[in-house]
């Protein structure tokens, strides 16, 4: 297994410009979640999902969208770019019934100038 | 907003000494995790505490959930280098399926 992949590693924005950032597990795992990690802050919650066509706003949902098309992937989008969007970007998955582990990505870092 | 307070925010020790990291909250939490990262990698899984209480122990390792579930505890007995990394707390609200309020961290370096 794969576990949880995340493209790319790096990206470099304009202010404005839209990207999409991807993430796929090989887990048959329900529910996926996007975080933000900044210095002395933590990870933040973005948005998650319990499920295939399900999706629904975390912590910190503005300036992002997301869709759950499959259950392997959970891409997600920013509509145009602010510099306050820099930051670290984790994906994580589980299991829903009795799955407490949440395993995530490797981080895809941004800077968007 | 369910907020989870970590201190001290960094640490910095010799090797052989014994540390105690701490995770506070004015709510209560159904379980406390425990998650450790290295630089350019994701946050790791340590443990899962559930019962008010509750102590677990990972090798040097042991984790504290405190009565109340507000509260939780990691102590290092004899740190090495190789225990240096992010340790972050994160806290599992009563109802929500599987939305983690994650602390700030501890940036530990344990020097040889």
């Amino acid at each position: 297994n794969a576990g949880v992949t995340q493209t790319p590693k790096f990206q470099v924005l304009k202010t404005g410009q839209s990207m999409t950032l991807q993430c796929a597990q090989d887990m048959n795992h329900e529910y996926m979640s996007w975080y933000r990690q900044d210095p002395g802050m933590g990870l933040r919650l973005i948005h998650y999902s319990v499920g295939a066509g399900i999706t629904d706003q975390g912590e910190v949902p503005n300036g992002y969208n997301v869709s759950r098309s499959t259950t392997e992937d959970f891409p997600l989008r920013l509509l145009s770019a602010a510099p306050s969007q820099t930051s670290v970007y984790f994906c994580a998955s589980s299991l829903l019934q009795g799955g407490e582990t949440q395993y995530f990505g490797p981080g895809t870092r941004l800077l968007v100038l | 907003t369910q907020l989870l307070e970590q201190s001290p925010q960094f640490l910095s020790i010799q090797e052989g000494e014994n540390l105690t990291v701490y995770c506070n909250s004015s709510s209560v939490f159904s379980s406390l995790q425990w998650y450790r990262q290295e630089p350019g990698e994701g946050p790791v899984l340590l443990v899962t505490v559930v019962t008010g209480g509750e102590v677990k122990k990972l090798k040097r390792l042991t984790f504290q959930f405190g009565d109340a579930r507000k509260d939780s505890s990691l102590h290092i007995t004899a740190a090495q280098p190789g225990d240096t990394g992010l340790y972050l707390c994160a806290g599992l609200a009563s109802g929500s399926a599987r939305q983690l309020t994650f602390g700030s961290g501890t940036q530990l370096t344990v020097l040889p």
